[in-house]
């Protein structure tokens, strides 16, 4: 089993391209969730989902967006690309609810010019 | 908020050494949990301690809560140079995980 995939590893955006982050987990995982992770502020959560057609907003939805059209897909979108988004990006993915375990990617590592 | 708070925020020991981090909370939780990252990778679940539990054990792992604190400590004993890694508390409660700052351990062989 891969887990958890993020697709690009890495990616350079000029300010205010768009793009979209994949992440795909083949565990049938009903949560899902993105994170920004930032150097000396840990983790943060951007969205999140508790179940396919689902999303709600976490702790800096701000400038994005996010689509579970699929189960064991979760997009996450960024329409107007700025320097304030630089960050390396995580997504996870949980079980049965959103206070167990989560199972985390690799991440993907997003510079915007 | 509830965000979990490690202490200290790095720590450096010599291989065969315990390696002790501690992470204080605000509010009321259903679960304590704490993972590791290598550098480069992302988050593992390390191990899960509920509000009800005050200590757990998993192989080199121990970990305590003192819920009266809005405590807990992670041990690592006779740490290893493949635990250097940044480790970090994410507490639950009436929201998603929310995952502190970490520590970042490095254990010298």
């Amino acid at each position: 089993n891969a887990g958890v995939t993020q697709t690009p590893k890495f990616r350079v955006l000029k300010t205010g391209q768009s793009m979209t982050l994949l992440c795909a987990q083949d565990m049938n995982h009903e949560y899902m969730y993105w994170y920004r992770q930032d150097p000396g502020m840990g983790l943060r959560l951007i969205h999140y989902s508790v179940g396919e057609g689902t999303t709600a907003k976490g702790e800096v939805p701000d400038g994005y967006n996010v689509s579970r059209l699929k189960k064991q897909n979760f997009l996450l979108g960024l329409e107007s690309a700025a320097p304030s988004q630089t960050s390396v990006y995580f997504c996870a993915s949980s079980s049965t609810g959103t206070d167990q375990p989560q199972h985390f990617g690799d991440g993907t590592r997003l510079s915007i010019l | 908020s509830q965000q979990g708070e490690e202490d200290p925020q790095a720590l450096s020991i010599q291989e065969g050494e315990n390696a002790t981090m501690n992470c204080s909370y605000k509010t009321s939780i259903n679960n304590l949990q704490w993972y590791r990252q290598n550098s480069g990778r992302g988050l593992v679940h390390l191990i899960l301690i509920r509000s009800n539990e005050r200590e757990k054990h998993s192989g080199r792992l121990r970990v305590t809560l003192d819920t009266s604190k809005k405590s807990s400590s992670l041990l690592i004993t006779a740490s290893r140079a493949a635990d250097t890694a940044s480790y970090f508390c994410a507490t639950s409660g009436n929201t998603p995980l929310v995952f502190g700052k970490g520590t970042r351990l490095s254990v010298i062989a």
